[in-house]
């Protein structure tokens, strides 16, 4: 079956510490990316990839990084710079840019203790 | 900076009715509007996705205008049922952006 997978499903992390969401698509799509969703918010786009080994900030980027070394894989780590990461943390993926669906992943609930 | 707004934020039908839910966006110059599907603590479902040359798509029960003159896209969803809950949420990118800006959602409850 062809998908976006997230891992962990619900994730707990201590203050100070730094924690990486794993997103992997088997879709062969070009672009990805991660969004944090608050309760009653929209979406808000952290970062996004068109390319490997390219990658751009969105909206909230401060507190978060990213890598993209390989078409399937597009790794967030939520650092400790992050002030307020208890969210629903959303990965996507698109054909390319431009005109295309964005196909989703089942997200990952974050929680700092 | 596009800005994306569905009202009402919440609805609750009886069972068989037809219903609309509305999006605005501030930016006309889109590439596109898509309409997801998101059941609580899921990821998206994309519904539809309407492209700029287009003025409504449909799916099923499911029809989606476009009128990018005014900046308003509807979703009309036939015959509601309960499968039917969920949060339905617009998406709609910036003038020569591709990144879409998502709207806050309208958190449907059909009941039986």
């Amino acid at each position: 079956d062809g998908g976006i997978t997230q891992s962990p499903k619900y994730l707990f992390r201590k203050e100070g510490q730094n924690v990486t969401l794993s997103c992997e698509q088997n879709l062969n799509h070009d672009a990805m990316y991660w969004y944090r969703q608050d309760p009653g918010q929209g979406l808000r786009l952290i970062y996004y990839s068109q390319i490997v080994n390219d990658f751009q900030k969105g909206d909230i980027a401060e507190g978060y990084s990213v890598s993209r070394e390989k078409k399937e894989s597009f790794p967030l780590t939520v650092t400790s710079a992050q002030k307020n990461p208890t969210a629903f943390y959303l990965c996507a993926s698109s054909i390319a840019r431009g005109t295309d669906t964005q196909y989703f992943g089942p997200g990952t609930r974050l929680t700092v203790l | 900076k596009q800005e994306v707004t569905q009202i009402p934020a919440a609805l609750s039908v009886p069972e068989g009715e037809n219903l609309v839910l509305n999006c605005s966006f501030t930016d006309s110059a889109i590439y596109n509007l898509q309409w997801f599907r998101q059941d609580p603590g899921k990821g998206l479902t994309s519904l539809l996705l309407i492209q700029s040359s287009q003025r409504e798509q449909t799916s099923g029960r499911l029809n989606a205008s476009l009128d990018k003159s005014s900046g308003r896209s509807t979703l009309y969803i036939a015959a509601s049922q309960p499968g039917d809950s969920a949060t339905y949420l617009c998406a709609a990118p910036s003038g020569g952006s591709y990144i879409p800006t998502f709207g806050r959602g309208t958190s449907l409850i059909v009941h039986p």
